[in-house]
């Protein structure tokens, strides 16, 4: 099975940050990965899909890239409403979710 | 629109089997795939399985010797079956569509496992 490893697990920004989340497959997933957002209480949102395809009605300060094993999520401009934990998942072999990280306001 | 609830009990005895229903509107299950994603008090998310469009069905492979998967089209309803439940399996269960990425999820039930 492939293992996901998303870093850091947690991240304190302060409001206009441009933060960075790391994803790390096992193996190569051909850019088979999205990005997921949860907030407190509420069932994940689609950010982001084949890597790099922003969802319809989703923010353009969020953006993703990566190949073969190293995926990245950024928000170009930290805004309190991203308070969220975010979560990888790939599908290139099976399905796997990372750990998520947990972001914060500093 | 586009819709997904999850209903089922809230509270399961140990080694009992839980038996959820994803009751979905807006979109016919047989174009779309449904997966079950859990998440313990707490943790992450967990894809649990799913049933695709043709009706064949996919397993985490940790959870495949307990979990099944069925649907009923003609009630545009998905349906999760496992047994020997313990108290680890105590978890928010969510059931989402896939089409090309889980763009629709349900508001997840709790299920609480125990004596």
């Amino acid at each position: 099975d492939i293992q996901m490893t998303q870093s850091p697990s947690l991240l304190s920004a302060s409001v206009g940050d441009r933060v960075t989340l790391n994803c790390k497959a096992s193996q190569n997933i051909n850019k088979n990965l999205e990005w997921y957002q949860q907030k407190l209480g509420e069932a994940p949102k689609l950010l982001i899909y084949y890597t790099n395809n922003l969802q319809t009605g989703i923010s353009s300060r969020f953006s993703g890239s990566g190949s073969g094993t190293d995926y990245t999520l950024t928000i170009s401009s930290l805004q309190p409403e991203d308070v969220a934990t975010y979560y990888c998942y790939q599908y290139n072999s099976g399905h796997t979710f990372g750990a998520g990280t947990k972001l914060e306001l500093k | 629109q586009v819709q997904l609830k999850e209903s089922g009990p809230g509270l399961v005895q140990p080694s009992q089997t839980l038996s959820l229903t994803c009751t979905v509107s807006g979109f016919s299950l047989t174009s779309n795939s449904v997966s079950w994603v859990r998440q313990p008090p707490g943790k992450g998310l967990e894809w649990m399985g799913a049933i695709w469009s043709g009706g064949s069905t996919d397993y985490n492979s940790a959870l495949k010797s307990r979990l099944s998967i069925s649907r009923d089209t003609s009630k545009s309803q998905v349906f999760l079956k496992m047994n020997s439940l313990q108290t680890e399996d105590t978890a928010i269960y969510f059931c989402t569509r896939r089409r090309y990425s889980f763009d629709y999820w349900g508001q997840g039930v709790m299920v609480t496992v125990s004596s």
